[in-house]
This record gives structure tokens, C-alpha cells and sequence, in this order.
């Protein structure tokens, strides 16, 4: 059956800190993954994403980790922000099939 | 401007009725999906169609259809079989490797 009232996983940053959230996947063959955020009653944005071939991808104030060895992604945000409170989903693929999300983390930004 | 609309906004059911929501493309990709969320949870594949008059089952399919008669359009109908519909309804598209998601109907049971 489905299970309903669950809570996120919580991560509380104070603005200005540098945040990490971190996912574990299920599928060792999936060779693309995606951080998305998503804010209250809207759709996920696309953060950043990397391939299996690279453990590692920078962008703008973000950067994403990936160790295939424990199937293991992480966001790491720098100098948070109040406007980067939301949640923050990993999800992966594999040969460019369907999408399959991780359960979530709200971040929540204090000043 | 390309993307996907996702209509209606808000949607209200009574218990036993059928109800179709609306996903529409216009940027020629030839994947669809179809996500449920529910409250503090993640996204759950519904059901997802590779190419036209082609879909396949995802994780929770029971108590839901799909049609893919058009690339743009990949409406789902939530049927009274579903026991518990009252959800949060995501319709992404993708092509290569880029996903783009619309921005969701809240459909809930009265």
C-alpha cells in the first residue's frame, strides 16, 4: 500500500554556509544523473546533472559528486542562500530511459 | 516559447468519477511521463511513452491509463479504480538527455 504523511529529511543551513545533500541510487547500471529543486506547488527545475563517466561537475555555485563504488551522489551548494530553500531531488537513468527519483531533502535556509 | 502545459491548475473529483488531465508539448521531444507526488514525498513513475501510440507501466500504474496518439500529447485518466488519487500530478518530456517538467495539476478527491 502507500505510505502518506511522511517527512522529508530535513537539512537546516545557515545563509551564507556551504550545504550538501546527498543521495544514495538504487540502479548501478544507470549512467546519467540530475539534481532538480523544486519549490512548494511547482515543478522541478534542472540544477545540474552529471554522467557516469565523471565523478565530478561544477557549475554556478553548485557542484555535484557522484562514487559509483557506493552509489552515492551529493549537491553541494556554496554560500546558500535564503532563495535556495526548497527540495532537492536526485534522479537517474540509465540509456536515456525512464527517470527514477530519490525521496527528497528539504533545505531550509536561516539568516 | 517552447514547453509542456499541464492543465487544469487545480482539479477536484468526486469519489468514483473518472477524471483526464491534460499534458502538452510543443517541443518535439518524443518521450512523455507522468509522475504522482504526495505530501513530503518524492516523485513516482506512473507511466512514461517512448514514442507515439507506444507507452509503457512505470512503478504505480494501477487505477491509472494513458494514450499517446500525438507526440504532443500524453493525457493520463485517473480512474475510479485508483483508491487514493488525491495527489500532486507531474507530466515531463525529454529527448536526449534533457527533461523538461510541466508545472503539475493538484487533483483532489471531495
Amino acid at each position: 500500500g502507500e505510505s502518506v504523511g511522511l517527512h522529508l529529511p530535513t537539512l537546516s543551513v545557515q545563509e551564507g554556509d556551504n550545504s550538501i545533500i546527498n543521495c544514495a541510487y538504487s540502479n548501478s547500471a544507470s549512467d546519467y544523473f540530475i539534481w532538480y529543486k523544486q519549490e512548494s506547488g511547482k515543478g522541478p527545475q534542472f540544477i545540474i546533472d552529471i554522467r557516469s563517466n565523471m565523478d565530478k561537475r561544477q557549475g554556478q555555485r553548485v557542484t555535484v559528486l557522484l562514487n559509483k563504488t557506493v552509489k552515492h551522489l551529493s549537491l553541494q551548494i556554496a554560500a546558500t542562500q535564503p532563495g535556495d530553500s526548497a527540495v532537492y531531488f536526485c534522479a537517474e537513468t540509465r540509456s536515456r530511459q525512464k527517470l527514477q527519483f530519490g525521496a527528497g531533502t528539504q533545505v531550509v535556509v536561516t539568516p | 516559447d517552447g514547453g509542456i502545459t499541464q492543465s487544469p491548475k487545480y482539479l477536484f473529483r468526486k469519489e468514483g468519477q473518472n477524471v483526464t488531465l491534460s499534458c502538452e508539448q510543443n517541443l518535439n521531444h518524443d518521450a512523455m511521463y507522468w509522475y504522482r507526488q504526495d505530501p513530503g514525498q518524492g516523485l513516482r513513475l506512473i507511466y512514461y511513452s517512448q514514442i507515439v501510440n507506444d507507452f509503457q507501466k512505470g512503478d504505480i500504474a494501477e487505477g491509472y491509463s494513458v494514450s499517446r496518439e500525438k507526440k504532443e500529447s500524453f493525457p493520463l485518466t485517473v480512474t475510479s479504480a485508483q483508491k487514493n488519487p488525491t495527489a500532486f500530478y507531474l507530466c515531463a518530456s525529454s529527448i536526449q538527455d534533457g527533461y523538461t517538467f510541466g508545472s503539475g495539476t493538484r487533483l483532489t478527491v471531495v
